[in-house]
């Protein structure tokens, strides 16, 4: 399984663009990278999922480098309502997957 | 609208009783885990299970265990709580399904204080 890395924590203002970063030097092949979000007292929650390029819904986009060592989460014109805990994992079929400590997003008014 | 719900918000027992928490899904979904989530640790995986009545050890097994009777339930049992016990438990289940990673749907949460 791959092991990411990502920051502890982060500090935005509302309005603001913020990109979390997660490097994971040692995906697979079949691996997929994929971002939860979690706030306070509940489980987390899935944002987006990209195997490769660029992938966007209407919460996030992801940016994946063609090397795939790393991968950027990128959230447009944060509220106070996105300050959470995001996780970046790495990995296929979903039995055993690694959750790390996540960054924590504090968006300040 | 999908839903995993867990049969406790906050739960509080004494060393050394036995505790079940419960998780039920409504997915019909096969793969059912189980992690616990301290600060600073992030989510840790106890067991899953892939179908009824089969059961996988996770990264932190020791002083659980699980049951799977039904598809949609899935159980983890504290034979023996200690205060080291006391976390915050999480239940998730996807459906299972080749190639890519499948999103785990995560229930509210199970904040276990033993005392």
């Amino acid at each position: 399984l791959a092991k990411t890395t990502q920051p502890i924590s982060m500090d935005s203002y509302e309005g603001q663009e913020v990109n979390i970063t997660c490097s994971h030097n040692n995906i697979a092949t079949n691996d997929y990278i994929t971002w939860y979000q979690q706030f306070p007292s509940q489980g987390p929650r899935f944002i987006i999922q990209g195997y490769k390029t660029k992938v966007t819904n209407e919460v996030a986009s992801l940016f994946i480098p063609a090397d795939r060592k790393s991968s950027t989460l990128s959230l447009p014109r944060v509220s106070l309502s996105d300050t959470a805990v995001y996780y970046c994992l790495v990995g296929a079929g979903g039995f055993k997957t690694i959750f790390g400590a996540g960054t924590r997003l504090f968006v300040k008014a | 609208d999908v839903k995993v719900t867990q049969s406790s918000r906050y739960l509080v027992k004494r060393t050394g009783e036995k505790v079940f928490l419960e998780c039920v899904q409504d997915m019909d979904h096969e793969n059912m885990f189980w992690y616990r989530q301290d600060p600073g640790l992030g989510l840790r995986l106890i067991y899953f299970s892939y179908d009824v009545k089969m059961k996988e050890k996770g990264d932190i097994p020791e002083g659980y265990s699980v049951s799977r009777e039904k598809k949609e339930r899935f159980s983890l049992i504290l034979e023996s709580a200690s205060t080291n016990q006391t976390s915050m438990y999480l239940c998730a289940s996807i459906r299972k399904r080749g190639g890519s990673y499948n999103e785990q749907f995560f229930g509210p949460g199970t904040r276990l204080t033993v005392l």
